[in-house]
C-alpha cells in the first residue's frame, strides 16, 4: 500500500509570491490534515478536509488555504508568501481520528 | 482548549539503559492518545495509540506507554534503548471530529 505522497519535497520562492503543496493520502483514508512545523513553535495544526470538507481550522492567516478534491487529494496553498513561512509542512492522512495519522514526508519550503 | 506538553526539551540516556518520555495533556474528554517519532528529514511515524480499554498500550519497536487519568499524563517507556532510537519524540491528543494537537517534542540522545 503506497504511503502518503507530499510534493515537491523541496520549494524555494521568494517573498511575496504564492506556492501550491500537493498531498495525496493512503487510498482509502479520506481525512487530510496538514502541519507546519518549525524548531522554534513545533507542529502547528493548519487544517483538516473531510471528504472535501474543512473540518477543523488552525490559527493561521488567511494567506494559508486549502482543499481537498474528490479522490481526497489534497493542496494547501500559501499567497504572499514571508520569510516566516519558511517551514517542513507536513501532510497526514487518516481512516479516523482514532487510527491516528499517516504522515507524508513533507515539503520544505524556503522563502528568500 | 486542549492542549500537550511535553516537559523535556531533551533527553541523553546511555545505551541499554531504560527510557521514560513525559507527556501531560489537557482536553475535555476522554480523549485519543498517541506517541511519534521523527527521524531528521523525515515525517512522522506513528508509535502507539490510546483510545479505550487497557491504559497500558504496546507499540511498535518495543516502546510501551501508560495512560493515567487521574495525572493526565501518557508517558512513553522502552526498557532498553538502542543507539537507533535517537530521534524526536512527540506526544498528540485529539479526540472525535477534534484536530489531532502535538506537544513541541522531546529529542532523545543515546550515548554509546
Amino acid at each position: 500500500k503506497a504511503g502518503v505522497t507530499q510534493t515537491p519535497r523541496y520549494l524555494i520562492k521568494t517573498r511575496g509570491q504564492q506556492v501550491t503543496l500537493s498531498c495525496s493520502p493512503i487510498s482509502g483514508h479520506r481525512s487530510v490534515s496538514w502541519y507546519q512545523q518549525t524548531p522554534g513553535q513545533g507542529l502547528q495544526f493548519l487544517f483538516e478536509y473531510f471528504s472535501e470538507t474543512q473540518r477543523n481550522k488552525g490559527n493561521f492567516p488567511g494567506r494559508f488555504s486549502g482543499r481537498q478534491f474528490s479522490n481526497s487529494r489534497s493542496e494547501m496553498n500559501v499567497s504572499t508568501l514571508e520569510l516566516g513561512d519558511s517551514a517542513l509542512y507536513l501532510c497526514a492522512s487518516s481512516q479516523s481520528q482514532g487510527y491516528g495519522y499517516t504522515f507524508g514526508s513533507g515539503t520544505r519550503l524556503t522563502v528568500v | 482548549a486542549q492542549s500537550v506538553t511535553q516537559p523535556d526539551i531533551h533527553i541523553t540516556v546511555s545505551e541499554g539503559a531504560s527510557l521514560e518520555l513525559r507527556c501531560n495533556y489537557s482536553y475535555g474528554a476522554t480523549p485519543y492518545l498517541f506517541w511519534y517519532v521523527q527521524s531528521p528529514g523525515q515525517g512522522l511515524q506513528l508509535l502507539l495509540k490510546y483510545f479505550s480499554g487497557d491504559t497500558l498500550v504496546q507499540g511498535i519497536k518495543g516502546f510501551e506507554a501508560e495512560f493515567k487519568r487521574s495525572q493526565s499524563s501518557f508517558n512513553l517507556r522502552k526498557p532498553s534503548v538502542h543507539w537507533s532510537d535517537a530521534a524526536e519524540y512527540f506526544c498528540a491528543v485529539g479526540a472525535g471530529d477534534d484536530k489531532i494537537i502535538f506537544g513541541k517534542g522531546t529529542r532523545l540522545h543515546i550515548l554509546p
